[in-house]
């Protein structure tokens, strides 16, 4: 049974970086995708970019590009989410989920909550 | 970037109704599209991919149709547990994208 945990929340300055890990348990990491979702209070889910961990291949969605870096370590089975510059509009809740190529993303992280302030 | 477009945002209904959602693509994405419910406070949850195909342990009462540009979500006999947000995500393309979501709230 494959599960994902994520760090704790955050609190950080408008203008500065945050970084959020995945730790995945229950299966060989190397045959993940994973995917990053971001929601903001009260709002819908927001697709940020995903890593192939085996090919450290990266993709992201336009909207993150050049502000988001997601990584992982093979040797721990963790992923990671680094989003910079911060502002007031990226307070939200952080899921990694695993993108199972195909058939959607499962299962996913706690959430990690986000809170920008100036 | 492909856009989706869920409908209705919100919906009212009663236990043992059954209630459908449509999701509608602004392009062509044949069968590339999943469901979600989700819950206050909660991760969401996976209930149907590639369309129509249930993920394991989502309830009969749960099915997906369609495909190219209009799919539906239909929950028959609604249960208490089945009030939540649903969500649809494409992942045709190489980035993917989720509607905006539809409440279902208890009549």
């Amino acid at each position: 049974q494959v599960q994902l945990v994520q760090s704790g929340a955050e609190v950080k300055k408008s203008g500065s970086s945050v970084k959020v890990s995945c730790k995945a348990s229950g299966d060989t990491f190397s045959s993940y995708t994973i995917s990053w979702v971001r929601q903001a209070p009260g709002q819908g889910l927001e697709w940020m970019g995903r890593i192939i961990p085996t090919l450290h291949i990266t993709n992201y969605a336009q909207e993150f590009q050049g502000r988001v870096t997601i990584s992982a370590d093979e040797s721990t089975g963790t992923a990671y989410m680094e989003l910079s510059s911060l502002r007031s509009e990226d307070t939200a809740i952080y899921f990694c989920t695993r993108d199972k190529s195909g058939r959607g993303f499962d299962p996913w992280g706690q959430g990690t909550l986000v809170t920008v302030s100036s | 970037d492909i856009q989706m477009t869920q409908s209705p945002s919100s919906l009212s209904a009663s236990v043992g109704d059954r209630v459908t959602i449509t999701c509608r693509a602004s392009q062509n994405i044949t069968t590339w599209l999943a469901w979600y419910q989700q819950k206050p406070g909660k991760a969401p949850k996976l209930l149907i991919y590639k369309a129509s195909r249930l993920e394991s342990g989502v309830p009969s009462t749960f099915s997906g149709s369609g495909s190219g540009t209009e799919f539906t979500l239909t929950i028959n006999s609604l249960q208490p547990d089945d009030f939540a947000t649903y969500y649809c995500q494409q992942y045709q393309t190489y980035s993917c994208s989720f509607g905006q979501g539809t409440k279902l709230e208890i009549k």
